[in-house]
């Protein structure tokens, strides 16, 4: 059984677009995350949430909503797509109780922007 | 702030080659340390972690010790294989801090027959 998924695995949309990522756990986690890997593979957190609520906004544009609408679950949406927007985005959950330092990545989502 | 400082690749040995990727942090705190590695067309996959000061994580032949006075968490493997070709990222974070991963900039490793 896939632990963390993303859908789609590939996309490519042109500029101004609007898209949606999604997320989901079954691993029972109550925090999930958002990374972004670039071109040259580096990766950065863009979001996480704890048990739906926000906690982890990194100076990301408002273009990128992520929602939650529950503990397993958490969509990437973007709006007025962007060329630097194109990049792998990563969906990640951990548990939180009791303390857990490992994160499960999904296999990422490889956005293309036109 | 905390940041993570790998060594460039691309690293390049031959099968059976002693694999040193060097890894150095800067932290407020005192963080745990992790290795992730990226295979081809995957995501990331924990490959070994560590705690505090002094721990040694271990994993499929791969090694690393928690530094703390060279602030360093090198990946070391005494014979490296074909099918260990991949990015490799050192990485940081805190507990109760919803465990935020401050990635280096990955080192890939290609491995020859």
């Amino acid at each position: 059984d896939t632990a963390v998924s993303q859908t789609p695995k590939y996309l490519v949309t042109q500029m101004g677009n609007d898209k949606s990522i999604k997320c989901e756990q079954n691993l029972g986690h109550d925090t999930m995350y958002w990374y972004k890997q670039d071109s040259k593979k580096f990766l950065k957190i863009m979001f996480s949430y704890n048990n739906k609520e926000l906690i982890i906004n990194e100076t990301v544009p408002n273009r990128f909503s992520p929602k939650s609408p529950d503990k397993a679950h958490l969509n990437l949406h973007i709006n007025s797509l962007e060329l630097g927007d194109s990049a792998v985005y990563f969906c990640a959950s951990s548990p939180t109780s009791p303390v857990s330092y490992e994160q499960y990545f999904g296999p990422g989502t490889r956005l293309t922007v036109t | 702030g905390d940041s993570v400082t790998q060594m460039e690749g691309p690293v390049t040995l031959s099968e059976e080659a002693f694999l040193t990727i060097n890894c150095t942090y800067t932290a407020t705190g005192y963080p745990s340390l992790f290795w992730y590695v990226q295979y081809p067309g995957e995501g990331l996959q924990l490959l070994l972690k560590a705690t505090k000061a002094d721990d040694k994580g271990s994993n499929k032949g791969f090694e690393a010790t928690y530094r703390k006075e060279t602030t360093s968490f090198h990946l070391e493997k005494g014979s490296v294989q074909v099918s260990d070709s991949a990015v490799y990222f050192c990485a940081l974070s805190y507990s109760g801090g919803y465990n935020k991963l401050i990635f280096g900039a990955g080192t890939r490793l290609a491995v020859h027959p």
